[in-house]
């Protein structure tokens, strides 16, 4: 089957950097994208990695290795409001979601 | 503006109804998606289309029905054969690339 998995909890401190990782089972593979969920809201797009290496969005960054199946978030400069959980999704015929990774950040 | 509309957001059903839930979108986008989502969980993938009038299953489709008669529309029924329908339910729709998907608010449903 296809499957995205990623640690289900991560917690830093403000102004630290944080590194969310994801790993996938998945066939007819186009590219990775993550996405930010705060709590009671519907998810939101953050990024999309369809090239192996590194995609950089003001402090989000993602990278993507094809090979090793294999890719991550970096969030740098931690902000109280980066408090989400923050899921992969693999892009394929279909969208199939990652287990999710809860993010706290603590002043 | 240009979005997704799902309706209604909160949505109570006696346990041996059908419930229908709506997803709008005038993004004029092909895909529509809808998933699942328990407290604490992921996103699950019960059906997908690709395309008016062709939809696919996805990996927790059983108690479930859509239909995609329009562009815009993609309504998901929540059967009385869906065991446990208590949860979040999401829409959302993809432009041709895949790259980017669109979400609606999302429409929490409880069994009472």
């Amino acid at each position: 089957g296809q499957s995205l998995e990623q640690p289900s909890e991560v917690t830093a401190v403000e102004g630290a950097i944080v590194q969310i990782n994801c790993t996938y089972q998945t066939s007819g593979f186009y590219g990775l994208s993550w996405y930010q969920q705060h709590d009671g809201g519907a998810p939101t797009f953050l990024s999309y990695n369809a090239l192996d290496g590194l995609e950089e969005t003001g402090r989000f960054s993602s990278f993507l290795s094809r090979s090793d199946s294999y890719g991550y978030l970096l969030l740098q400069e931690l902000q109280m409001k980066d408090s989400a959980s923050y899921f992969c999704a693999a892009n394929t015929d279909k969208l199939i979601f990652g287990t999710g990774t809860r993010l706290q950040v603590f002043p | 503006d240009g979005g997704i509309t799902q309706s209604p957001k909160y949505l109570f059903r006696k346990e041996g109804q059908n419930v229908t839930l709506s997803c709008e979108q005038n993004l004029n986008h092909d895909a529509m998606y809808w998933y699942r989502q328990d407290p604490g969980q992921g996103l699950r993938l019960i059906y997908y289309s690709q395309i008016v009038n062709d939809f696919q299953k996805g990996d927790i489709a059983e108690g479930y029905s859509v239909s995609r008669e329009k562009k815009e529309s993609f309504p998901l029924t929540v059967t009385s054969a869906q065991k446990n329908p208590t949860a979040f339910y999401l829409c959302a729709t993809t432009g041709e690339v895949y790259t980017e998907a669109f979400f609606g608010q999302g429409t929490r449903l409880t069994v009472v």
